[in-house]
C-alpha cells in the first residue's frame, strides 16, 4: 500500500542552525510533492509544492529537495527560529490533486 | 480574501448518535477535499469533490459517513450512527484551479469531533 514515512522522534535545534525534515514514499508515483505546516489546534498552512520533474525549490528560509528516484524529500529551514517550531507535514498528490496522502509529520523545537 | 471556514469548530456525542459537520471553501474554488486527522496522525483523505462530483471517495467509510457539495460551493460531511474511532479532527480543504491543474490546498480550522 502506499505510505509515507516521515520522522517520527520529535527535532530540537538550536537557533539559527539549519533543521532538516526527511520524507520517504513508497508505492506512489507522485506528481508533487508538498510540505505543509500545523501548529496545534489549527488546520496545515501550505509552505512549498514541488514537481516530478523539478528536484529543488526554494521560498525565502525554506528549500525543498526531491529524488524521485531515492523516492525521498529533504525540507530544510535555514536560520531557524523559536517562531518556526511546529509540526512539518510532507504530501504527496497525484495528477490532478488525486489521491493525497499526508505524511505523519515531524515536531520540530528551536530553542532560543 | 476569505478562508475555509467550518463549523462547528467541537461537538461532543455519544456513540451511535448522528452528526454533520460543515465546509465552506474559498470563493472559485472547485476542488474540496474532507479529511480525518486523528491524534498524533496525518490527515486521511475522505472524500474528494470536484465541483458538486465525487472524483474520489475510495477511503470513506460508506455504511456510516456521508458526504455532499451541492451546488458546488458549500459541502456537509455526516456520520450516522458516530463509533468511539470516530473521535477525530475533520478537517476541510479547497483549491483553486492553476495553469497545469493543481496548486496548494487551503485548510479551515476543522472541527474536533469527541464520540464518548
Amino acid at each position: 500500500s502506499q505510505k509515507i514515512e516521515q520522522n517520527s522522534e520529535a527535532l530540537n535545534i538550536q537557533e539559527g542552525k539549519t533543521a532538516t525534515l526527511t520524507c520517504n514514499y513508497t508505492n506512489y508515483s507522485p506528481a508533487y510533492l508538498q510540505w505543509y505546516r500545523q501548529d496545534p489546534g489549527r488546520g496545515p498552512v501550505f509552505l512549498l509544492l514541488i514537481r516530478e520533474n523539478e528536484k529543488e525549490k526554494r521560498k525565502e528560509r525554506l528549500k525543498v529537495t526531491f529524488d524521485t528516484t531515492l523516492k525521498q524529500s529533504l525540507f530544510h529551514i535555514t536560520a531557524s527560529q523559536p517562531a518556526d517550531s511546529a509540526t512539518y507535514l510532507c504530501a504527496l498528490a497525484g495528477t490532478g490533486g488525486f489521491k493525497t496522502i499526508f505524511g505523519a509529520g515531524t515536531r520540530l523545537f528551536v530553542k532560543a | 480574501e476569505a478562508g475555509v471556514a467550518q463549523s462547528p469548530r467541537y461537538k461532543i456525542i455519544e456513540k451511535r448518535q448522528s452528526v454533520a459537520f460543515w465546509c465552506n471553501p474559498i470563493s472559485g474554488h472547485a476542488t474540496l477535499y474532507w479529511y480525518q486527522q486523528i491524534l498524533g496522525q496525518g490527515p486521511k483523505l475522505l472524500i474528494q469533490f470536484q465541483n458538486n462530483g465525487v472524483v474520489d471517495d475510495s477511503q470513506l467509510p460508506k455504511d456510516r459517513f456521508s458526504a455532499e457539495r451541492l451546488k458546488g460551493v458549500d459541502s456537509t460531511l455526516k456520520i450516522q450512527p458516530a463509533k468511539l474511532e470516530d473521535s477525530a479532527v475533520y478537517l476541510c480543504a479547497s483549491i483553486g484551479g492553476t495553469g497545469d491543474g493543481y496548486n496548494e490546498q487551503f485548510f479551515g480550522p476543522g472541527t474536533r469531533l469527541t464520540v464518548l
